[in-house]
C-alpha cells in the first residue's frame, strides 16, 4: 500500500463544473497535507496546505480534511480549462521535514 | 525575489558516467529537499539537506549523494549511472523542517536521460 494514494484518472468536468479530487494516507501521525498542481512539462506548484480538520478555502479551491478517515479532498469551483492538469497530494508528518506524494490525479477541462 | 533556480535544464548522459545537478533555494529558504520523478508518477523522496547535514533519506542507494554549501544551495550527485535513473530530478526549497506546516517551491527541475 502506497503511503498516499490518489485516483489517477483522468478526471473529466465540463467548464464551469466543481472538480473533486481525493486523496488518502496511511501514516496516521501526519499532520500537514498539500495540494500541488503541475502542468505537463513542468515542475509542482504549491495550491493549497491544510492541517486542521474541516475545510480550507482560497478564492475557487477549497481543500478538505478528516484526519479521522485519513483523507484529504480538493474542490476546484467554476473549473476552467486552465485548470486541466495533474493534481498531486502530499502528506508530512510532525518528526520528518520531507513531504510524501501520491502519483497525481489528471485533471481536464472541458470548454 | 528570486525563486528556486536549478541547473542544467536537460542533461544527457551515458550509462555508468557520473552526474551533478544544482540547486539554489528561494530566498528566505534555508532547506532543500531533492525529488525523483518518473513519468507518470509522483515525485519519490531521496534526500534532504538543513544545516549543511542530510537529515533524512528516501530510498535511494548510495550512488545518490548530495551536498549543501553555507549559502543553502544544494548539489546532487549520481554515480555509476543506470538507464532507470532516467527521471525528472526536482529540487524543493523551504523553511525549516520543522515548519511542518509550510509548503514547498520547486524548482523548474532537470531532465536527465541516460543512454
Amino acid at each position: 500500500q502506497k503511503e498516499v494514494e490518489q485516483n489517477s484518472g483522468p478526471l473529466s468536468v465540463p467548464e464551469g463544473a466543481i472538480a473533486s479530487l481525493n486523496c488518502t494516507y496511511s501514516d496516521r501521525v501526519s499532520q500537514s497535507f498539500f495540494w500541488y498542481r503541475q502542468y505537463s512539462g513542468k515542475s509542482p506548484e504549491l495550491i493549497m496546505s491544510i492541517y486542521s480538520n474541516g475545510d480550507k478555502e482560497d478564492g475557487r479551491f477549497t481543500a478538505q480534511l478528516n484526519k479521522a478517515s485519513q483523507y484529504v479532498s480538493l474542490l476546484i469551483r467554476d473549473s476552467q480549462p486552465s485548470d486541466s492538469a495533474t493534481y498531486l497530494c502530499a502528506a508530512r508528518n510532525t518528526n520528518a521535514g520531507k513531504s510524501t506524494f501520491g502519483d497525481g490525479t489528471t485533471l481536464t477541462v472541458k470548454p | 525575489d528570486a525563486g528556486v533556480t536549478q541547473s542544467p535544464t536537460h542533461l544527457i548522459k551515458t550509462r555508468g558516467q557520473q552526474v551533478t545537478l544544482r540547486c539554489s533555494p528561494k530566498s528566505g529558504h534555508d532547506t532543500v529537499s531533492w525529488y525523483q520523478q518518473a513519468l507518470g508518477q509522483g515525485p519519490q523522496f531521496i534526500f534532504q539537506y538543513y544545516e549543511e547535514e542530510e537529515r533524512q533519506r528516501g530510498n535511494f542507494p548510495d550512488r545518490f549523494s548530495g551536498h549543501q554549501f553555507p549559502n543553502y544551495s544544494s548539489e546532487l550527485n549520481v554515480n555509476a549511472l543506470l538507464l532507470g535513473d532516467s527521471a525528472l530530478y526536482l529540487c524543493a526549497s523551504s523553511l525549516a523542517p520543522t515548519e511542518t506546516n509550510y509548503g514547498y517551491t520547486f524548482g523548474s527541475g532537470t531532465r536527465l536521460t541516460v543512454v
